[in-house]
């Protein structure tokens, strides 16, 4: 079974850029689609959006101006970065296979915004 | 953007007991309607995919039934390890839009 894990700063100032990679092993990152899904402290799952390995991707609108997902085939890694981040971007963010219904997941990793 | 109204948001239950849980769509959406468990601490189970179809490994007391906007996963025997946030997932059209989840409690 392929295996995802998140990583990355766990805590991002106001208006900087929140970088993840999602490490792919057991498996090759060619042939699937990657989401990106987050979830603010109680509250519900939020898609971010996706990344086929092609390239092709499509976002929330809610993030779209903000948000770049990208693959890295060489290193077998998926990336998010969200620009201009406030305190509602704080959240666990997930990444995971699939576009229609994501069935692997990684585990999460917190991301706290805060000065 | 597709609305997921789920019902009831908690729910109190006795083991063995038959759990329904429902996540009505502000549109239609098909049958590309999914289910997942979520425990605390802990990433995201896919239960159901689109309506009804199960999924390996997931144990078979779990079902899901729907189409068009009315949308039903059903636990029937439940155990004490089913405890968790069951949320719905569209993917109808995008973004995709999550329910915002049901708590079972036991």
């Amino acid at each position: 079974q392929v295996r995802l894990q998140e990583s990355g700063p766990g805590l991002v100032k106001p208006s900087e850029t929140l970088s993840l990679t999602c490490t792919v092993s057991g498996g090759s990152i060619s042939n699937y689609y990657w989401s990106w899904i987050r979830q603010p402290p109680g509250k519900r799952l939020e898609w971010i959006g996706y990344i086929y390995y092609s390239g092709t991707t499509n976002y929330n609108p809610s993030v779209k101006s903000r948000v770049i997902i990208s693959l890295d085939t060489s290193s077998n890694q998926s990336s998010l970065k969200l620009n201009s981040v406030t305190d509602a971007d704080t959240a666990v963010y997930y990444c995971a296979t699939g576009a229609a219904a994501p069935d692997n997941w990684g585990q999460g990793t917190l991301v706290t915004v805060s000065s | 953007e597709i609305v997921l109204t789920q019902s009831p948001d908690f729910q109190s239950v006795t083991p063995k007991e038959k759990v329904t849980i429902t996540c009505r769509a502000s549109q239609n959406i098909g049958s590309n309607l999914h289910w997942y468990q979520q425990k605390p601490g802990q990433s995201p189970k896919l239960l159901i995919k689109f309506a009804s179809q199960s999924i390996s490994g997931v144990p078979s007391r779990f079902s899901g039934s729907g189409s068009g906007t009315d949308f039903t996963l059903t636990i029937n025997s439940l155990e004490a390890e089913d405890a968790a946030t069951y949320y719905c997932l569209q993917s109808s059209s995008l973004p995709r839009t999550f329910g915002q989840g049901t708590k079972v409690e036991i």
